[in-house]
């Protein structure tokens, strides 16, 4: 089975700083998909970023950008330029290739502090 | 806009009494979820539908049932709510093309 751990239950940045959330999972496959969702508070979840297991290259969608280290079976989020509205829970998680079965991590709490 | 529309989004009932919970979809996709939220905890999938088949996950109490009547539409029946169900509930959706979930706002339920 394919486990997901977030390691950093809350963390907190000043505004306009950068941050890394961790995120390690567990798995046998060797495609995949994995993927940082956001929660912001009582608000519905929305993907933030994903990345394709067979693809070498991080993935990035503006302030926002992945380093996936196959190997070693990590994948952290980088969020540069913190601003307010970033302030949310961020759940990674786990896809395997041609399966909707997706599996999350415990989630960390971000605060952006101004 | 294409979405996810949960209904309603807080619903508070009385211990053992029924109740049912509504999702709709305006993306068309094939694959709907259900997952419980506990306060501060990860989604944990209840279920899915692909088109009518329906999955259960192993640990899912008989308690939650669900019903998909048509492509648009999804429900999720607690028969006996207990005060450990007591959560937020989520409705997503996706297609085997895009491997990405969409996700519904959430119905908070409460249980007294």
């Amino acid at each position: 089975a394919q486990t997901v751990t977030q390691s950093q239950p809350e963390m907190s940045v000043q505004e306009a700083e950068t941050v890394t959330l961790s995120c390690t999972y567990d798995t046998s496959e060797s495609n995949y998909y994995l993927f940082w969702y956001k929660q912001p508070p009582s608000r519905q979840m929305i993907l933030v970023i994903r990345q394709e297991a067979y693809k070498q290259q991080n993935a990035t969608e503006n302030r926002f950008s992945v380093n996936f280290q196959k190997a070693a079976k990590s994948f952290s989020l980088k969020i540069s330029d913190s601003q307010l509205g970033d302030t949310a829970m961020y759940f990674c998680a786990f896809m395997k290739y041609n399966n909707n079965d997706m599996r999350f991590g415990a989630g960390t709490r971000l605060t952006v502090k101004p | 806009d294409a979405m996810v529309i949960q209904n309603p989004r807080y619903q508070v009932t009385q211990f053992g009494k029924p109740v049912t919970l509504s999702c709709s979809q305006t993306l068309n996709h094939n694959v709907m979820y259900w997952y419980q939220q506990k306060s501060s905890q990860a989604p944990k999938l209840l279920f899915h539908y692909y088109d009518k088949d329906f999955n259960n996950e192993a640990d899912t109490p008989d308690n939650f049932q669900s019903r998909r009547p048509n492509t648009s539409f999804c429900f999720l029946d607690i028969r006996s709510p207990g005060l450990g169900d007591a959560a937020m509930y989520l409705c997503a959706t996706s297609t085997l093309t895009v491997n990405e979930q969409f996700f519904g706002p959430g119905t908070r339920l409460t249980v007294l």
